[in-house]
């Protein structure tokens, strides 16, 4: 099976554009997470999602983040206008409710760097 | 709120030898997870080993055992037969058991360097 996917691996852009990151979880799997990860604050959740509705998304740092999840296969997050300070990695996760909670299993990550 | 502490950001070790890294973790949750992530250069999280709170038997993957120490909220991870390839960050993070998933709450995580 493919694990999750996460596109594009890396992304440069300037201060102000529009930044839209990509995720396909795992099939089967009813959970997708974003998570973001600087040398300052490590590894820390922004939203998750449950069968495609958003659960919490109290990490989501301001209104310039939004996150979606139109389908079962598909997730975005969207920062407009970045800024130099959302440079990190960017994590996408999902996982499989069952009887017992299930691991998290982790995309590659997208690279953010914002000039 | 939950919290895990991962108190050595930088550790070695020589290839073949054992090392043990150290969690400690604070919650009021009596039901959750404890997981073991590593993270190479490649950037990929990679679950390494995951413990059930409720169970009082260490979970073991091969070279990878923890010391779960509940009542102490304490959480290791020993490395036996240490390999090139186990260079990498390791973190440890926690997870409330609940009916659905949650989030996983992170340490800050422990720099490896394997030495040959």
């Amino acid at each position: 099976d493919a694990g999750v996917i996460q596109s594009p691996r890396h992304e440069v852009t300037e201060m102000g554009q529009e930044v839209t990151l990509r995720c396909k979880p795992i099939s089967g799997h009813d959970y997708l997470f974003w998570y973001r990860q600087t040398m300052m604050r490590g590894l820390e959740l922004l939203i998750y999602f449950n069968n495609n509705v958003p659960i919490d998304d109290s990490g989501m740092p301001e209104d310039r983040f939004s996150a979606k999840m139109p389908n079962a296969s598909f997730s975005t997050l969207k920062i407009q206008p970045s800024e130099p300070r959302d440079s990190a990695v960017y994590f996408c996760a999902s996982s499989r409710q069952g009887v017992f909670t299930d691991t998290q299993y982790f995309g590659p990550g997208t690279r953010l760097t914002v000039l | 709120a939950q919290t895990v502490t991962q108190s050595q950001p930088e550790m070695s070790v020589q290839e073949a030898e054992t090392v043990t890294l150290s969690c400690t973790y604070d919650t009021s949750e009596s039901n959750y997870y404890l997981f073991w992530y590593k993270q190479p250069p490649s950037r990929q999280m990679i679950l390494v080993i995951r413990q059930e709170a409720y169970k009082q038997q260490n979970a073991t993957e091969n070279r990878f055992s923890v010391n779960f120490q509940k009542a102490a909220k304490s959480f290791s991870l020993k490395i036996s037969d240490s390999q090139l390839g186990d260079t990498a960050m390791y973190f440890c993070a926690f997870m409330k058991a609940y009916s659905g998933n949650t989030p996983l709450v992170f340490g800050k995580g422990t720099r490896l360097s394997v030495i040959a």
